[in-house]
């Protein structure tokens, strides 16, 4: 199937500063992608849909200047958490399509650990 | 609204061993439904998925059917292998396709030779 890598697969930062994080479709152009969010025994929640040279449109709940989604090609989405704090560890996921099928593909997931 | 539940893991099951993960969901209408499947170091994939009631999704010997009457979609596989370790998410969604999927937390399964 298609594939999708996340960079970086873990990250450590200290609290109020910035992380980025990538999201690539190594093998197909994703139109539309999604970003969520899972924290320990719990669901995968949804942050996020972008879409190719759009605004993302965010889930209610999620805050938009602290989680910035950028799609500016149809291969790249990355999200920024800025000014970090410990209650935003966790682990984030991206997803993406692209494909004639609709199916989704799914990155490995960056952990993030914010001190 | 909508919303799915699994079962708690972890799940540990002796090889060749039967195996079934519960999957209930709450949604309005007719979501498509799914089983995805996480292992070590990797993104979630696809394993089966189901549109509409009583339909059967099937791959790698594993099985789910949609029971519209209990809201269950259990994944089930006869006989489990050292290589079906993995993390399984149920998940469901409401707008076609695979938008805006809708997840369980996720069950841990580990087989032992």
């Amino acid at each position: 199937g298609a594939v999708v890598s996340q960079h970086p697969s873990r990250v450590i930062c200290k609290s109020g500063t910035s992380v980025k994080i990538e999201c690539r479709s190594l093998d197909f152009q994703a139109t539309t992608m999604f970003w969520y969010r899972q924290f320990p025994k719990q669901s995968l929640m949804l942050m996020a849909t972008s879409n190719e040279g759009s605004k993302a449109t965010y889930e209610q709940g999620v805050e938009k200047d602290k989680f910035l989604i950028n799609h500016a090609s149809l291969t790249l989405s990355t999200l920024t958490v800025t000014s970090a704090h410990p209650e935003d560890s966790s682990f984030y996921i991206c997803s993406a399509t692209g494909t004639s099928t609709g199916e989704l593909f799914f990155g490995e997931g960056s952990r993030l650990t914010v001190l | 609204g909508n919303s799915v539940t699994q079962m708690e893991g972890p799940v540990t099951l002796s090889e060749e061993a039967f195996l079934t993960i519960n999957c209930t969901y709450t949604a309005t209408g007719y979501p498509s439904l799914f089983w995805y499947v996480q292992y070590p170091g990797e993104g979630l994939q696809l394993l089966l998925k189901a549109t509409k009631a009583d339909d059967k999704g099937s791959n790698k010997g594993f099985e789910a059917t949609y029971r519209k009457e209990t809201t269950s979609f259990h994944l089930e596989k006869g006989s489990v292998q050292v290589s079906d370790s993995a993390v399984y998410f149920c998940a469901l969604s409401d707008q076609g396709g695979y938008n805006k999927l809708i997840f369980g937390a996720g069950t841990r399964l580990a087989v032992h030779p």
